[in-house]
């Protein structure tokens, strides 16, 4: 079974701080992705990986950055973290493939809190 | 904007009716569809999904619709169940890799 892990369920910060959000699937999945949900909003896409050292926008990277060194651990990383950063984290994986079927594997998310 | 639009917040249906929930998109270039369900304090697991050349996928209790023409899918749960209480996200791809969310569905099945 694929698993997707994230390193913390539930985290509180300051404004200012800086914040590490860490996850790793044991898939050997070529991609990884980045996303927030909020209340109405859906999941929106902050950050996605294609391959290690590889990084791409999404749609709301703004206040974010990100770091892929190896395949299976893909880094979301708040520089200055601020309270309209307070969300749900989730990371995804998939594997590259030419069939359509592009499921991403979800980890179970990080509830941050920013204060 | 989004491009996936779930406009029905919530739905409440009793245990053994059915559950429909509906999605509209704006993207032509969309070619694979997908469901996912979500637990509180849990991440999205996959549901069922279509590509853009079929109209209906079924799975068990699940059965997804797509109208292409309309830039619309839907999907039914017959019979809904307790279990099936959770947030019901609809997605799209277009050969990116990358999925687009809706919103979101909260359904609440009824005993």
């Amino acid at each position: 079974d694929v698993k997707v892990t994230q390193s913390s369920r539930y985290l509180v910060k300051r404004t200012g701080e800086k914040v590490f959000l860490e996850c790793v699937q044991d898939m050997d999945h070529e991609n990884m992705f980045w996303y927030r949900q909020d209340p109405g909003l859906g999941l929106r896409l902050i950050y996605f990986s294609y391959d290690v050292k590889m990084k791409e926008k999404g749609d709301i990277p703004e206040g974010y950055s990100v770091s892929r060194e190896k395949k299976e651990r893909f880094s979301l990383i708040l520089e200055s973290a601020s309270t309209n950063q307070t969300s749900m984290y989730l990371c995804a994986s998939s594997p590259r493939t030419t069939s359509l079927n592009n499921e991403q594997f979800f980890g179970p998310g990080t509830r941050l809190t920013v204060l | 904007d989004q491009q996936v639009k779930q406009n029905s917040p919530s739905l409440s249906v009793q245990e053994g009716r059915i559950s429909i929930l509906n999605c509209d998109y704006t993207n032509s270039m969309f070619d694979y569809f997908l469901w996912y369900k979500k637990y509180p304090a849990e991440g999205p697991t996959f549901l069922i999904s279509i590509s853009s050349i079929k109209d209906k996928n079924e799975d068990g209790r699940f059965t997804v619709f797509l109208n292409k023409s309309a830039k619309h899918l839907s999907l039914h749960i017959v019979p809904s169940q307790p279990g099936d209480s959770a947030v019901y996200f609809c997605a799209a791809e277009s050969n990116d890799y990358k999925l687009s969310f809706g919103a979101g569905t909260t359904v609440t099945v009824r005993a």
